[in-house]
């Protein structure tokens, strides 16, 4: 199958600094990402959702000037936490989807774990 | 709105036995049906779908998922387990209308194969 990559897959900040995740898709061209949240043993939350060179559509709850998520190419979408606070610390998975349509796969990162102190 | 379910928080088998792994659903279209599964501290990877024409759908590792129709439903399934089997399994539907392409996420069940 289509391969994600996230980076970085964990990191540990302090309070109030910004971290940034990136997820590229390797090997086809990504019309739509997503980002999604994962706490311990629970399903996927979506967060957001991405169209290249579009501002991205953000779920109800979820603050899009905490979560900047800028989807600058076919192959590369950014999530900025900007000033991360502890309950913040979670799992953060990327994922893509190319332009085929509904029935068309949607293939995810490793995801990235976010500590913050 | 779409929604999945998936009841079993967890399920336990011996290794060498069938495994089914169960997923309802319920949408106002027709539905595209996935499963993933996910490591500990990985992504989820793709197993299979179900889009149209045949319901036995078979995918990686040797598993295979049945749509139901009139049952709304999409078990996975495995002739043999294998003790690296075990982790968790998330079953979603995509349906095609203004939803876009999001995907609805069942809450997941913990496959836990022993020897």
């Amino acid at each position: 199958g289509a391969v994600v990559s996230q980076h970085p897959s964990r990191v540990i900040c302090k309070s109030g600094t910004s971290v940034k995740i990136e997820c590229r898709s390797l090997d086809f061209q990504a019309t739509t990402m997503f980002w999604y949240r994962q706490f311990p043993k629970q399903s996927l939350m979506l967060m957001a959702t991405s169209n290249e060179g579009s501002k991205a559509t953000y779920e109800q709850g979820v603050e899009k000037d905490k979560f900047l998520i800028n989807h600058a190419s076919l192959t590369l979408s950014t999530l900025t936490v900007t000033s991360a606070h502890p309950e913040d610390s979670s799992f953060y998975i990327c994922s893509a989807i190319g332009s085929g349509g509904p029935t068309e796969t949607q293939y995810f990162g490793p995801g990235t774990r976010l500590l913050v102190l | 709105a779409q929604s999945v379910a998936q009841p079993e928080d967890q399920v336990n088998v011996a290794e060498g036995n069938p495994l089914t792994v169960k997923c309802t659903y319920s949408v106002s279209g027709n539905p595209y049906l996935f499963w993933y599964v996910q490591y500990p501290n990985r992504g989820l990877q793709f197993l299979l779908k179900y889009i149209t024409g045949d319901n036995l759908v078979k995918g990686s590792y040797g598993f295979e998922a049945e749509f139901n129709k009139s049952q709304t439903s999409f078990h996975l399934k495995k002739p043999s387990a294998l003790v690296s089997d075990s982790a968790l399994y998330f079953c979603a539907v995509r349906v095609l209308t203004g939803g876009g392409n999001k995907l609805t996420f069942g809450t997941g069940t913990q496959l836990k194969v022993e020897l």
